[in-house]
């Protein structure tokens, strides 16, 4: 099947600073990839859709200036979190669709947590 | 800090055994759905999906069956094996893409 990869799988930074994940599909162009929050025993929340070449669209509660949302290309997205506080601290995964109504293919997933 | 949340239901089989885990979605309109795995630390792996056109698919020791009358949707694993053993995750896709995910159910075999 496709193949999507996150990177980093893990990272651990200070209060204030701020973290990139990179999200990558790797045999296929996907124009559009999501980005997930999950915390602890609890399901997948989607933050934001990505669209590759405009803004992304957030969703409702998710600070867009917190969470920076790149797709410079139909093969890469990038979320910062920037000033990352403690509460930030989770587990981020991302998915693409090579066409609608496909399945969707996920990243490792990145776990962050912030000190 | 984390939210701390409500407990994924848990549903504990000897291996061997089948398994049923329910879901229950929320939008009459959804037209696609998949079931996904997701192991301690990774991220979701697809089992199999279903389109509402559909009412039973099989696959390979899975099957996923959907009644659209009352929004639910079921997957059963036949001879359930320790490498089963994972939270599931049933997702419906709205708008084409973006899939909102049900709570999640952790299966739990043992031997």
């Amino acid at each position: 099947g496709a193949v999507v990869s996150q990177h980093p799988s893990r990272v651990i930074c200070k209060s204030g600073t701020s973290v990139k994940i990179e999200c990558r599909s790797l045999d296929f162009q996907a124009t559009t990839m999501f980005w997930y929050r999950q915390f602890p025993k609890q399901s997948l929340m989607l933050m934001a859709t990505s669209n590759e070449g405009s803004k992304a669209t957030y969703e409702q509660g998710v600070e867009k200036d917190k969470f920076l949302i790149n797709h410079a290309s139909l093969t890469l997205s990038t979320l910062t979190v920037t000033s990352a506080h403690p509460e930030d601290s989770s587990f981020y995964i991302c998915s693409a669709s090579a066409r609608m109504n496909t399945e969707a293919f996920f990243g490792q997933g990145t776990r962050l947590t912030v000190v | 800090g984390e939210n701390v949340g409500l407990h994924l239901p848990t549903l504990s089989v000897q291996e061997g055994d089948n398994s049923i885990i329910n879901c229950a979605y929320s939008n009459s309109a959804s037209d696609y759905f998949i079931w996904y795995k997701q192991e301690s630390g990774k991220g979701p792996q697809f089992i199999i999906d279903i389109r509402s056109n559909m009412d039973k698919r099989q696959g390979q020791r899975v099957t996923v069956l959907l009644n659209k009358t009352v929004k639910h949707l079921s997957l059963q694993i036949a001879a359930t094996q320790p490498g089963d053993s994972a939270v599931y995750f049933c997702a419906e896709v709205n708008s084409g893409y973006a899939l909102n995910f049900g709570k999640g159910t952790s299966l739990l075999v043992t031997p």
